[in-house]
């Protein structure tokens, strides 16, 4: 099956740090790709929708100044975290669709991000 | 997007067959049913989706009733690493984010 790596696992960074994750398809071209954010014992929130070559689309209260978002190609999505707080601590999850018509979503290991 | 409901815990033993049920009443005539497995710490991973009546995969098998305002993924003989949560997630429009529930919590014991 199609593969989505996640880069770096898991990252621990000081209050107010910026931090840079990476979702990659690593077998097929995406042209979408999505972020979500995962607290403990929480199911899956949808943070973002992205977007090759265009500006991504931010679910309602996700400050997009503060989650940057880049899809400079088919296989690469990147998030930055900016200025990060101690509540921005948390599991972050890419995944990313073959085609614009598929129904299946194939997701990466996820990023733990600690914030002290 | 349709709402999905499920029981937010299920508990088995080793080698019994689990059924998880999902309502979704208010499905659309263009929505397939998706479920996907994740484990803690980890990205969700796709199990099998279904449009109507039964699909079956080498892990799971998915009924869909002729109304469609439920589904239910069966799966045979579980062992003590099927313990996960369980989504059940209904899309209407390809290309679109998944909005995932609640899920279910499967704990397996031996």
């Amino acid at each position: 099956g199609a593969v989505v790596s996640q880069h770096p696992s898991r990252v621990i960074c000081k209050s107010g740090t910026s931090v840079k994750i990476e979702c990659r398809s690593l077998d097929f071209q995406a042209t979408t790709m999505f972020w979500y954010r995962q607290f403990p014992k929480q199911s899956l929130m949808l943070m973002a929708t992205s977007n090759e070559g265009s500006k991504a689309t931010y679910e309602q209260g996700v400050e997009k100044d503060k989650f940057l978002i880049n899809h400079a190609s088919l296989t690469l999505s990147t998030l930055t975290v900016t200025s990060a707080h101690p509540e921005d601590s948390s599991f972050y999850i890419c995944s990313a669709m073959i085609g614009s018509d598929s129904y299946e979503q194939y997701f990466g290991p996820g990023t733990r991000l600690t914030v002290t | 997007l349709a709402k999905t409901t499920q029981p937010i815990s299920m508990d088995s033993y080793e080698g019994q067959e689990v059924n998880i049920t999902c309502s979704h009443n208010n499905i659309a005539t263009n929505d397939y049913i998706t479920w996907y497995q994740q484990f803690p710490s980890q990205g969700p991973r796709f199990i099998i989706q279904g449009y109507k009546t039964k699909v079956t995969n080498e892990v799971a098998s998915l009924f869909i009733p002729a109304d469609r305002k439920s589904s239910t993924l069966s799966l045979p003989r579980v062992s003590l690493s099927d313990t996960a949560v369980y989504y059940c997630l209904v899309g209407d429009q390809a290309g679109t984010a998944l909005i995932f529930g609640k899920g279910t919590t499967l704990s397996v014991s031996s």
